[in-house]
């Protein structure tokens, strides 16, 4: 039972054009979504997270936004850099729970 | 940031022998740590959940003799794949999570080529 979802396996995106990575979940008592970043045969790295208390968190060219009544959050980019392409995966959490769930990943690939 | 170190990056191993991988908290006590195995462009595949001190716990359809799981101490929790054969050929990776931080931060992952 996947409970985050990334429908978007892939994305291709101009540079300097805005990224959109979309993602949704099912479980409404999640309260903590995180975007991480992975290249191909390293590690995640965290990206940005916002709490449900918020709609929007902003950290330089990244921004999440929040929709709890559509249980959606996007990652936007902008403007893109080559140095952007890779994988992103988000994820949530709820409380001070050790449990984390990711969805599959979205492959950003920002072209020159 | 938190830094989560994980060694070896890379090991090659004959079938039936065994293998250790080792995640380290640097800088924080991982007062829980996680193991994932991620397949290409798929995503990543929680195989356990360690607290210090006590058992892991599997998910569904990770065989806990074959992955056995060791967090003895808040900083370090290792993983030992136990006569590895090559459909264990994988990318595992750990991250660490500290007491009343959100946040998991994830070691750089280990490749593991079984012949």
């Amino acid at each position: 039972d996947q409970q985050v979802k990334q429908n978007s396996p892939s994305l291709s995106v101009q540079e300097g054009r805005i990224s959109i990575l979309n993602c949704d979940y099912t479980n409404s008592m999640f309260d903590y979504f995180l975007w991480y970043k992975k290249y191909p045969a390293e590690g995640p790295t965290f990206l940005i997270s916002i709490s449900s208390i918020k709609d929007k968190n902003e950290d330089g060219r990244f921004t999440v936004f929040l929709n709890k009544s559509a249980k959606h959050l996007s990652l936007h980019i902008v403007p893109s850099q080559p140095g952007d392409s890779a994988v992103y995966f988000c994820a949530a959490s709820r409380g001070s729970g050790n449990q984390f769930y990711f969805g599959t990943g979205t492959s950003l690939t920002v072209i020159p | 940031g938190a830094v989560v170190s994980q060694h070896p990056s890379w090991v090659i191993c004959k079938s039936g022998t065994s293998v250790k991988i080792e995640c380290r908290s640097l800088d924080f006590q991982a007062t829980t740590m996680f193991w994932y195995r991620q397949f290409p462009k798929q995503s990543l595949m929680l195989m356990a959940t360690s607290n210090e001190g006590s058992k892991a716990t599997y998910e569904q359809g990770v065989e806990k003799d074959k992955f056995l799981i060791n967090h003895a101490s808040l900083t370090l929790s290792t993983l030992t794949v136990t006569s590895a054969h090559p459909e264990d050929s994988s990318f595992y990776i750990c991250s660490a999570k500290g007491q009343g931080v959100e946040k998991l931060f994830f070691g750089s992952g280990t490749q593991l080529s079984v012949l």
